[in-house]
């Protein structure tokens, strides 16, 4: 079975200060590791994915994620936060199979 | 094309009354998900689709839940007899699946139900 925890559930940040949203999965097979956003009142946007290769994972929006096996980790980093960033963000983990699984999510507000 | 669609968007209706949900995918996505978001939680895998196959049901949380799905078009998601704690946002996920590797997922807005 596998499963994802997003540790913090509310993140503030002043605006162009660094942020880092923490994502831990537990899996006993290869996984897949993806971000979503979620912008208010709108529907989940894919940010970036972890499938294979590289563990520095590039996304939109100038946000990144390094895949860390051993400590089954899929953190999801900006250097510089900006007002448009305040959103949800979603971790989510799949395998081989068809099943995705999603955390609960974390709150990032970008203070100005 | 355009992305998935979903409808109503918004579902106000009394306990014990029926609901049906409707999620269109984009075109040419031949796997179709569902999933709820309770209030302040995470994404609930509720039900899978891909295309002619038999549809993974193992998220359904119970017996009132079914979906269905013509080929690989629309799928509707059925409420029987709703009770409160199905209020939530059922979240509507289409994909362009590679057999063995896990693609992308493009999600609609969303049908927010309460269930008064």
């Amino acid at each position: 079975a596998q499963s994802v925890t997003q540790l913090d559930s509310q993140v503030p940040v002043f605006e162009e200060a660094p942020v880092e949203l923490r994502c831990n999965y537990s899996s006993s097979v290869s996984v897949y590791l993806f971000w979503y956003v979620q912008y208010p009142n709108q529907g989940l946007q894919l940010l970036l994915k972890y499938l294979s290769g590289s563990t520095l994972v590039k996304g939109i929006n100038g946000f990144e994620a390094e895949f860390n096996k051993s400590q089954t980790s899929f953190h999801l980093r900006k250097p510089s936060v900006h007002i448009s960033d305040t959103a949800e963000y979603f971790c989510a983990v799949t395998g081989a199979g068809n099943q995705f699984y999603f955390g609960t999510g974390t709150s990032l507000t970008v203070i100005p | 094309g355009a992305g998935v669609s979903q409808s109503p968007s918004n579902k106000v209706t009394e306990k014990g009354k029926d609901v049906e949900l409707r999620c269109d995918p984009i075109s040419g996505h031949t796997a179709l998900y569902w999933y709820r978001q309770r209030l302040g939680q995470g994404l609930e895998f509720l039900i899978y689709f891909q295309g002619n196959s038999a549809p993974d049901k193992s998220g359904l949380p119970s017996d009132r839940f079914s979906a269905e799905r013509t080929g690989e078009s629309v799928s509707t998601l059925t409420i029987q007899r709703t009770q409160q704690e199905d209020s939530a946002v059922y979240l509507c996920a289409s994909s362009r699946p590679t057999p063995g590797l896990s693609e992308t997922q493009y999600f609609g807005p969303g049908t927010r139900l309460l269930v008064l």
